[in-house]
C-alpha cells in the first residue's frame, strides 16, 4: 500500500496523559498536513510541513499540541496533558509542492479521552 | 478568514434520483475548489477539483461540479445516484498562492441513497 498511513488507528487514554500519533506520507510527497475532525464537522487544519520545515503552526489548538517531521519523511503529532475536548479524529494528509492544494489523506487516528 | 458553507447536512434520496449539493465560499480572491468524499469506513478521497479554465468540471463516478464565480459557488451534481454513493461529501477551498496552503473544509453533507 503506497498511500498515507497513520498509527495508531484508535487510542483511548485518560485525561492528563500524553499521546503521540504517527503519519507516514506518500513517499514522493514533500508536504505533510495535520487536520482534526470532530463529529458533524469538516476537517480543521492544524499545521503543515514542507520537507522538515514546519511552515504553518499558528492554527494548532493550544500549546499542548506540537508536531515534528525531523527528517522530512514521517511526522508525529503530540498532545500533552490531554483533555476530554481533545477527543476527535486526527487526520494526516500529504501532497506534492505545487499541487494546488490537492491532498491525499490517511485513514486517521481516533482519540478518545476518558 | 475564508469559510465554506454546505447548505444541506443530511440528504436522503432514492436510487436514480438526481443530486445537487450546494457549496458556497466566502473568500473573494482566487481560489482552488475541491469536493472530497468519504465512504463509510474509508479515508477522504478526492472526487473532483477546479483550478482554472472550464468552470464545469467532471470527476470520478459520474460526478460533476460547476464553478460560478459571481455566486462564489461550487455545487456538486450527479444526474442519477446509486446506492454506492452513500457517503459524506465535503467541499473545500484553497487560497491560491496562500502561505498556509491548507484546505478549508465545509461541515459536510451526509448523503444516504435508499435502494
Amino acid at each position: 500500500d503506497t498511500g498515507v498511513s497513520q498509527d495508531p488507528r484508535h487510542k483511548i487514554t485518560k485525561r492528563g496523559q500524553n499521546v503521540t500519533f504517527r503519519c507516514d506520507p506518500i513517499s514522493e510527497h514533500n508536504r505533510l498536513y495535520w487536520y482534526r475532525q470532530t463529529l458533524g464537522q469538516g476537517p480543521e487544519f492544524l499545521t503543515y510541513f514542507q520537507n522538515e520545515a514546519q511552515l504553518e503552526k499558528s492554527r494548532l489548538l493550544s500549546d499542548r499540541f506540537s508536531a515534528e517531521r525531523p527528517k522530512g519523511s514521517f511526522s508525529t503529532l503530540e498532545i500533552q496533558r490531554t483533555e476530554q475536548g481533545d477527543s476527535a479524529m486526527y487526520l494526516c494528509a500529504s501532497s506534492r509542492q505545487g499541487a494546488g492544494g490537492e491532498l491525499f489523506f490517511g485513514e486517521g487516528s481516533r482519540l478518545t479521552v476518558l | 478568514a475564508q469559510s465554506v458553507s454546505q447548505h444541506n447536512h443530511h440528504v436522503i434520496l432514492s436510487e436514480a434520483a438526481s443530486l445537487e449539493l450546494g457549496c458556497n465560499y466566502s473568500y473573494g480572491g482566487t481560489v482552488n475548489l475541491f469536493w472530497y468524499v468519504q465512504y463509510p469506513g474509508q479515508h477522504l478521497q478526492l472526487l473532483l477539483k477546479y483550478f482554472s479554465g472550464d468552470p464545469l468540471v467532471k470527476g470520478i463516478k459520474g460526478f460533476e461540479a460547476e464553478f460560478i464565480k459571481s455566486k462564489f459557488s461550487f455545487n456538486l451534481r450527479k444526474p442519477s445516484v446509486q446506492w454506492s454513493d452513500t457517503a459524506e461529501y465535503f467541499c473545500a477551498v484553497n487560497l491560491r498562492g496562500g502561505g498556509a496552503d491548507g484546505l478549508t473544509f465545509g461541515k459536510g453533507t451526509h448523503l444516504i441513497i435508499q435502494p
